[in-house]
C-alpha cells in the first residue's frame, strides 16, 4: 500500500480483556517499530523488529504486551488483561533499511485504545 | 528522565512570519535527529532531519538548525501558513549495537498560525 496502515482505528475494551492491534507496513520495508503516546505526550518506544527478528523490546512496560511480526511484513501488538493505565494511541512505524543506517520512519495513523 | 525536551508546549504566530520551535536533548550519544508533524486523529509525518555532522539543514520553508555544544536544536518555519498548524515533535536517535534507530520523542509544541 501506500503508507502504514493499522486497524482497528479505535478500540474500546473492558479491563481485564486482551486485544489485538495490528500494523501493516510500507511493502518492502525492513524495519517495523511499534510506540506508545500517552494523551499529551510524545509517543515513546516499545519494540522493534528487522524483518521477523525482534531486535529490542525494552519499551514494552510489561509481559502484558507481546508482539510478532512471523513473515517480516505485517505485525501484531498484543496486550493482555488490559488495564486502565494501557489507554493511549498505539503507532506503528516502518523504515525501508535495516541496522545501521539512518533512516526516516514512516507512521501509522495509530490505534486509540481506551480501557474502562 | 526526559532525554529530550520541547520546553514550549505552544507557540502562537502570525501567517507570514517565522515560526521557531526549539527542542533540548541531554544524551550525547544522539546523532541524529528529526521533527514529525502531527494532526488530529493522524500519525506523525516526517518534516525534515538532520544528522550530527552537519549544523543545517534546509527544504524549502523548513530549516533545521543543530547546536551540537548545547544540545540544542531548532526548527524554523517562514514563511508560515495556516496549515502549519500542527503538534511538532522533536525525535533523536543514537546508532545501537544492531543500529536500532528507536526514536526518543519530546513532548511535542502546538503550532497556531493566526491569519
Amino acid at each position: 500500500g501506500a503508507g502504514v496502515s493499522q486497524s482497528p482505528r479505535y478500540k474500546v475494551a473492558k479491563r481485564g480483556q486482551d486485544v489485538a492491534l495490528r500494523c501493516d507496513p510500507i511493502s518492502g520495508h525492513v524495519s517495523l517499530f511499534w510506540y506508545q503516546q500517552a494523551l499529551g505526550q510524545g509517543p515513546e518506544f516499545l519494540t522493534y523488529f528487522q524483518n521477523e527478528a525482534q531486535l529490542d523490546k525494552s519499551g514494552l512496560p510489561s509481559d502484558r504486551f507481546f508482539a510478532e511480526r512471523p513473515e517480516g511484513s505485517v505485525s501484531t501488538l498484543k496486550i493482555q488483561r488490559t488495564q486502565q493505565e494501557d489507554s493511549a494511541v498505539y503507532l506503528c512505524a516502518s523504515s525501508l533499511v535495516g541496522a545501521g543506517l539512518k533512516e526516516t520512519q514512516y507512521f501509522g495513523p495509530g490505534t486509540r485504545l481506551l480501557v474502562l | 528522565d526526559q532525554q529530550v525536551k520541547q520546553n514550549s508546549p505552544s507557540l502562537s504566530v502570525q501567517e507570514g512570519r517565522i515560526s521557531i520551535l526549539n527542542c533540548d536533548y541531554t544524551n550525547s550519544m544522539f546523532d541524529y535527529f528529526l521533527w514529525y508533524k502531527k494532526y488530529p486523529a493522524e500519525g506523525p509525518t516526517f518534516l525534515i532531519s538532520i544528522s550530527s555532522i552537519k549544523d543545517k539543514n534546509e527544504d524549502g520553508r523548513f530549516t533545521v538548525f543543530l547546536n551540537k555544544s548545547a544540545k540544542h536544536l531548532s526548527l524554523h518555519i517562514v514563511p508560515s501558513q495556516p496549515g502549519d498548524s500542527a503538534v511538532y515533535f522533536c525525535a533523536a536517535s543514537a546508532g545501537g549495537i544492531q543500529g536500532a534507530q528507536k526514536l526518543v520523542f519530546g513532548q511535542g509544541t502546538r503550532l497556531t498560525i493566526n491569519p
